[in-house]
This record gives structure tokens, sequence and C-alpha cells, in this order.
């Protein structure tokens, strides 16, 4: 079966430009959760989603950041105005439903690249 | 805040050596899970462990909570070189905390050398 995927792999992109990063999670999941992966600061959590619910922003650094999941499947994270600080490596997880003990399946990530 | 602290945040050894990977917190989570990625790739779940005290283990990695559910570690017996790789400790469901965002140790980068 399929794995989390995640789209584009790699992104290169000036300071200033908007970027939006996708997310397919594995059918069925009814949790979907991005975190961000950089040198500097380890694995941080962005954003979560936890089917109709609101989802739990409390992660995001700042208001260019932005994230959608539409019909509880793909979810668009989008980050506008990039600065080179946003360079890192997004990641996105998935789990069958939102526990503590619920296995968190992750994604290869984007790694996004701002000159 | 809370916090999960790793050490060692590199270990290189020898291929048959035991290496132990430390995890510490000063807040209690639900659970706390060990991941391990390679480059390139997402975190990839090793153990969960819920009860205070737990052992679990994994053929030669062993995996311990603490008894205040605030500290693991994790053990490896006779490190072979696919056993490379960042590890990295996770504590979901803690007090503080809203839902089950996992809260992420640094890491320790860990080098078998054959």
């Amino acid at each position: 079966g399929a794995g989390v995927s995640q789209s584009p792999s790699n992104k290169v992109t000036e300071k200033g430009k908007d970027v939006e990063l996708r997310c397919d999670p594995i059918s069925g999941h009814t949790a979907l959760y991005w975190y961000r992966q950089s040198l500097g600061q380890g694995l941080e959590f962005l954003i979560y989603f936890q089917g109709n619910s609101a989802p739990d922003k409390s992660g995001l650094p700042s208001d260019r950041f932005s994230a959608e999941r539409t019909g509880g499947s793909v979810s668009t994270l989008t980050i506008q105005r990039t600065q080179q600080e946003d360079s890192a490596v997004y990641l996105c997880a998935s789990s069958l439903y939102d526990s503590s003990y619920n296995e968190q399946f992750f994604g290869p990530g984007t790694r996004l690249t701002v000159l | 805040t809370q916090l999960l602290e790793q050490s060692p945040q590199f270990l290189s050894i020898q291929e048959g050596e035991n290496l132990t990977v430390y995890c510490n917190s000063s807040s209690v989570f639900s659970s706390l899970q060990w991941y391990r990625q390679e480059p390139g790739e997402g975190p990839v779940l090793l153990v969960t462990v819920v009860t205070g005290g737990e052992v679990k283990k994994l053929k030669r990695l062993t995996f311990q909570f603490g008894d205040a559910r605030k500290d693991s570690s994790l053990h490896i017996t006779a490190a072979q070189p696919g056993d490379t790789g960042l590890y990295l400790c996770a504590g979901a469901g803690g007090i503080k905390a809203a839902g089950n965002k996992l809260t992420f140790g640094g890491g320790t980068r860990v080098l078998v050398k054959p």
C-alpha cells in the first residue's frame, strides 16, 4: 500500500515568493500533521488536522504560514513571502486516528531552499 | 514549553560495540516514541512506550521508559553498520499539550563503522 507522499521533493525559491507544499496522507487516516526539520531547530511541530475539527495551528511560526486540508485527505502548506530562515525540510505525517499511542507515518519531506 | 533533551548528540562506534542514547524531559508524556531517520527520508517509528518502568525489546534494541514517564533510553547491543542513522525520541500527549502532536528531541546521530 502507498505511504505518505509529498510533493515536490525539492523546492528552490527566491526570497519574497510564495510556495505551496503538498501532502497526500495514507488513505483512511484521519489525523494529519506538518512538521519542520532544520539544522538549528531540530524537528518541530507546525499544525495538525483531525477529522472535521478545527486545526491546531499552535506551532505555526508566523502568519505567513497557513495550511488547509481538503475533503479530509490532501493537505497543502502555504508559505507566503518566503524568508531565508524558512529554508528547511517540511515533513508531513498521518495517523489512523488522533491518539498519543497511535503511530505517525511520515512522508519523505519537501526540502525548501529560499535564496 | 515542553522540551526533550537527547544525549549524546553524536556517537561514533565500531561494529560490535554497544551504545546507549538518552532522552530526558522535565514534563510527563502519555507516551514516548523512538524513531530512526535516514538521509532523504522521513522518520520511521521503532517503538512506543506507554507505561512508567516499561522495557521493550526489538531484536538488539532495548527501550526503557522511566518510572515517572519523563525519560527514556535506547540501548543497542552489538551494533551493526545498518544501525547507522539519526535516532529521535518524541513525546506525545503531554499534560500541557493539546492533541497528540509530537515533541521531538534534538536527535542523536549514530555512526557504526565496520
